[in-house]
């Protein structure tokens, strides 16, 4: 298994520019989330989904969406970037009942200048 | 609104030594209490969580410690070794929930040979 991939690794946008980050899982997971994590600070959470076709804001979801068209699928978009999006972006699954564990991806770094 | 905190942003220990990390919470009605490693340039990992309904939880060289009194809550690790360098995030599920974690800032632990 693969577990949780992020697609890029990187981008560099401009302000303005829009963009869509994808996340996969191959766990067959109902739960899927988006976390963005700056220098110093904890992950908070962006969007989240609890099934196929269900999306959720999370902490933070101002200047973001998102979409579960397919269960194993969890994009993230950024509309019109701004510099204070720059961040490194998680995506992570989870089992819907039984654990509070939460399998992660890479990450994406994103600079927008 | 309510968050989790950590008492020391940085821990350096020598090899062999045993280690252990703190965290602040003041959510008394989170269920859960999570531990994630994360490791430079990668995505948290799963170590280790604790019911509320418990004090003490051991796993693999790491223990976890609930204080509900205190609302405080450690981790442990016996004989650390350099591959446990990393940054440690404590996590609480939000309101309940079993998905919604709300995560510290971190700490870092660096291992000296």
């Amino acid at each position: 298994n693969a577990g949780v991939t992020q697609t890029p690794k990187f981008r560099v946008l401009k302000t303005g520019q829009s963009m869509t980050l994808l996340c996969a899982q191959d766990m067959n997971h109902e739960y899927m989330y988006w976390y963005r994590q700056d220098p110093g600070m904890g992950l908070r959470l962006i969007h989240y989904s609890v099934g196929e076709g269900t999306t959720a804001k999370g902490e933070v979801p101002d200047g973001y969406n998102v979409s579960r068209l397919k269960k194993q699928n969890f994009l993230l978009g950024l509309e019109s970037a701004a510099p204070s999006q720059t961040s490194v972006y998680f995506c992570a699954s989870s089992y819907s009942t039984g654990s509070v564990e939460q399998y992660f991806g890479p990450g994406t770094r994103l600079t927008v200048t | 609104g309510e968050s989790v905190g950590l008492h020391l942003p940085t821990l350096s220990v020598q090899e062999g030594d045993n280690s252990i990390i703190n965290c602040a919470y003041s959510n008394s009605a989170s269920d859960y209490f999570i531990w994630y490693k994360q490791e430079s340039g990668k995505g948290p990992q799963f170590i280790i969580d604790i019911r509320s309904n418990m004090d003490k939880r051991q796993g693999q060289r790491v223990t976890v410690l609930l204080n509900k009194t205190v609302k405080h809550l450690s981790l442990q690790i016996a004989a650390t070794q350099p591959g446990d360098s990393a940054v440690y995030f404590c996590a609480e599920n939000s309101g309940g929930s079993n998905y919604k974690l709300t995560f510290g800032k971190g700490t870092l632990l660096t291992v000296n040979p």
